[in-house]
């Protein structure tokens, strides 16, 4: 159990172009969606945390305009990185918490390398 | 803010010793759990094991257990009889309890590889 999905799982598009990335949790229902962001050979950065419903709450320093976060159902939230350009290129993770969860533990899906060109 | 650090980019150690990899930090909060996530080279994160600071007992989980002092805010991960499958990325993370939505603050990793 505990299975979260993202699609794709590689992307490249052109500069100035939009892409969409999907996060989904398969076997439970998550109130609770995070993405993260992650450049080659580095840590993991929190960009945003999005909630069933609601908008999303961006860290700070991160484009809420450029990274659209839609989180329309309890299994699904969506990252769209709008006007892309070549720095955009990174490792996009997204996890899920199940509200039952009682160590708040996130499950993470398996990323996606989002290439600009 | 949350800080972690980890301050071992880099470790090597053969097949069968153990090793621990260091980690502190840095948070306000009264409530968090703190956890150790592998990454390895597919880049899918695996949760290691995880500790509830209001737990004084140390986590273990088979070969993989944590030395957790509060009061120093230290958070070493020890895998004992190491394998050559525990070669990866190791991130420890913090994540505070408070309203229940925040998100984690990972550190910037150690790369362990584990020597045949």
């Amino acid at each position: 159990g505990a299975v979260v999905s993202q699609h794709p799982s590689r992307v490249i598009c052109k500069s100035g172009t939009s892409v969409k990335i999907e996060c989904r949790s398969l076997d439970f229902q998550a109130t609770t969606m995070f993405w993260y962001r992650q450049f080659p050979k580095k840590s993991l950065m929190l960009m945003a945390t999005s909630n069933e419903g609601s908008k999303a709450t961006y860290e700070q320093g991160v484009e809420k305009d450029k990274f659209l976060i839609n989180h329309a159902s309890l299994t699904l939230s969506t990252l769209t990185v709008t006007s892309a350009h070549p720095e955009d290129s990174s490792f996009y993770i997204c996890s899920a918490r199940a509200p039952t969860s009682p160590s708040y533990e996130q499950y993470f899906g398996p990323g996606t390398r989002l290439t600009v060109t | 803010a949350q800080t972690v650090t980890q301050s071992q980019p880099e470790m090597s150690v053969q097949e069968a010793e153990t090793v621990t990899l260091s980690c502190t930090y840095d948070t306000s909060e009264n409530n968090y759990y703190l956890f150790w996530y592998k990454q390895p080279p597919s880049r899918q994160m695996i949760l290691v094991i995880r500790q509830e600071a209001y737990k004084q007992q140390n986590a273990t989980e088979n070969r993989f257990s944590v030395n957790f002092q509060k009061a120093a805010k230290s958070f070493s991960l020890k895998i004992s009889d190491s394998q050559l499958g525990d070669t990866a990325m190791y991130f420890c993370a913090d994540q505070a309890k408070g309203g229940g939505a925040d998100g984690l603050t990972f550190g910037k990793g150690t790369h362990l590889i584990i020597q045949p």
